[in-house]
């Protein structure tokens, strides 16, 4: 059975550091992994999708990298802002097309 | 928001009722699924379909039955409602290049009382 961890369960950084999300899974036959932000009492909104191919993808501030063979991902946000405060899932895709969730890190940019 | 659509939004129902959640999405994505989402254990899957009347089941699928008749439509129906149910409902598809991407819904917050 796929296990999702994410580490740390919950960051508070100062305006303007750099900072490194972690997420690991147990089972490397992944199709894809995919990190979401999530805001108090809201849906999950889609920030990246890494394929299994892939080492890393950008967007805007963000980058994800993935290690597949070493089972690990990791989600870099650049010049943070009061506004990535969130919470922060990766999620895999496995076998039967089912994702498979991480219990998140809840991240607090403070001004 | 990727055309998906949950409904109702919010409920409270009482113990041993049956209810049924809707999912709706606009452009006909194969897969869809649905999730809870519950503190200290993340989101976890229901039941998940990859089309019409193809459905299967997730790790937390007892208790809860589903339904696809069309491609747009995926029902979700807690068959004797329990205080364990309360909890958001989270309705997600499959879409993007290559149909490989999630997109979820914006969640039903449900009340077991």
């Amino acid at each position: 059975k796929q296990e999702v961890t994410q580490i740390p369960a919950a960051l508070s950084v100062p305006e303007g550091e750099n900072l490194v999300l972690n997420c690991s899974f147990t089972d490397s036959a992944i199709y894809n992994l995919q990190w979401f932000r999530q805001d108090p009492g809201k849906g999950l909104t889609s920030l990246l999708l890494i394929q299994s191919s892939q080492r890393e993808q950008t967007s805007g501030r963000l980058n994800a990298s993935l290690d597949k063979s070493s089972g690990r991902s990791t989600l870099y946000i650049a010049a943070s802002q009061p506004g990535d405060s969130a919470t922060y899932l990766c999620a895999v895709t496995g076998g039967g097309n089912k994702l498979t969730f991480g219990t998140g890190t809840q991240l607090k940019v403070e001004l | 928001d990727a055309g998906i659509t949950q409904s109702p939004r919010h409920k409270v129902t009482e113990t041993g009722t049956p209810v049924t959640l809707r999912c709706h999405q606009t452009e006909n994505h194969r897969y869809m699924y649905w999730y809870r989402q519950d503190p200290g254990h993340g989101l976890r899957l229901i039941h998940y379909s990859y089309g019409v009347k193809d459905t299967d089941k997730g790790e937390v699928s007892d208790g809860y039955s589903v339904s696809r008749s069309k491609t747009e439509d995926f029902l979700l129906t807690l068959e004797s409602a329990t205080s364990s149910q309360t909890s958001v409902y989270f309705c997600a598809i499959r879409a993007g290049t290559g149909g490989t991407e999630a997109f979820f819904g914006q969640g039903t917050r449900l009340t077991v009382v």
